[in-house]
């Protein structure tokens, strides 16, 4: 079946930790975005590639890192310096620029 | 001017009525208007969109409604169901050239009563 898959579904960073969510699909999508979930504030963009070996930076950068080495897969790094990480993280991907664009199951991250 | 609003913040409905929830925008360059359905735990999925050169969409027992000169879209769902409950979010895109990034409303939380 055709898909995002993010993994893992859950995750749990310590202090000073970085953590790496994953992200792949196998719907042949230019672009792949970031998204971070907070309770009653929707989603905000983090991260969005375009093409391979290129992204830029959504609305909330800060403390986060991607790489995009190939098209199949969009790592997001959590570094220390995000403070308050816990969140629901959510990947998706499009036709190149066009929509819609499709989202995987999601990734929780809590702080231990 | 990048935001969209969303209303009402949590909804609840008998069987068979019909919510509806609200968005507006203020940047007229977006084009492109979906609506997302997310279950708990789950990522969204796209229930259906439209674009600002029709008023009104359907399928099936989802339709959305555009006013564009109001500047405000919403979504009606037709005889619900308690399996509708879920957490619905608009959205909106400036299209090409802009990455397709969506701007999402905050949700609306809903729950269908049997």
């Amino acid at each position: 079946d055709g898909g995002i898959t993010q993994s893992p579904k859950y995750l749990f960073r310590k202090e000073g930790q970085n953590v790496t969510l994953s992200c792949e699909q196998n719907l042949n999508h230019d672009a792949m975005y970031w998204y971070r979930q907070d309770p009653g504030q929707g989603l905000r963009l983090i991260y969005y590639s375009q093409i391979v070996n290129d992204f830029q930076k959504g609305d909330i950068a800060e403390g986060y890192s991607v790489s995009r080495e190939k098209k199949e897969s969009f790592p997001l790094t959590v570094t220390s310096a995000q403070k308050n990480p816990t969140a629901f993280y959510l990947c998706a991907s499009s036709s190149r620029e066009a929509q819609p664009q499709h989202f995987g199951d999601g990734t929780r991250l809590s702080i231990l | 001017q990048q935001q969209v609003k969303q209303s009402p913040q949590s909804l609840i409905v008998q069987k068979g009525g019909i919510p509806i929830i609200n968005c507006a925008y203020e940047n007229t360059a977006f084009d492109y208007f979906p609506w997302y359905q997310q279950f708990p735990g789950k990522g969204p999925a796209l229930l259906i969109a439209i674009r600002p050169d029709v008023s009104e969409k359907k399928e099936g027992r989802f339709t959305i409604s555009f006013n564009k000169s109001a500047k405000q879209f919403s979504l009606h769902i037709m005889d619900s169901q308690p399996g509708d409950s879920a957490t619905y979010f608009c959205a909106a895109s400036k299209g090409r050239g802009q990455g397709g990034k969506l701007i999402f409303g905050q949700g609306t939380e809903l729950s269908v009563k049997p």
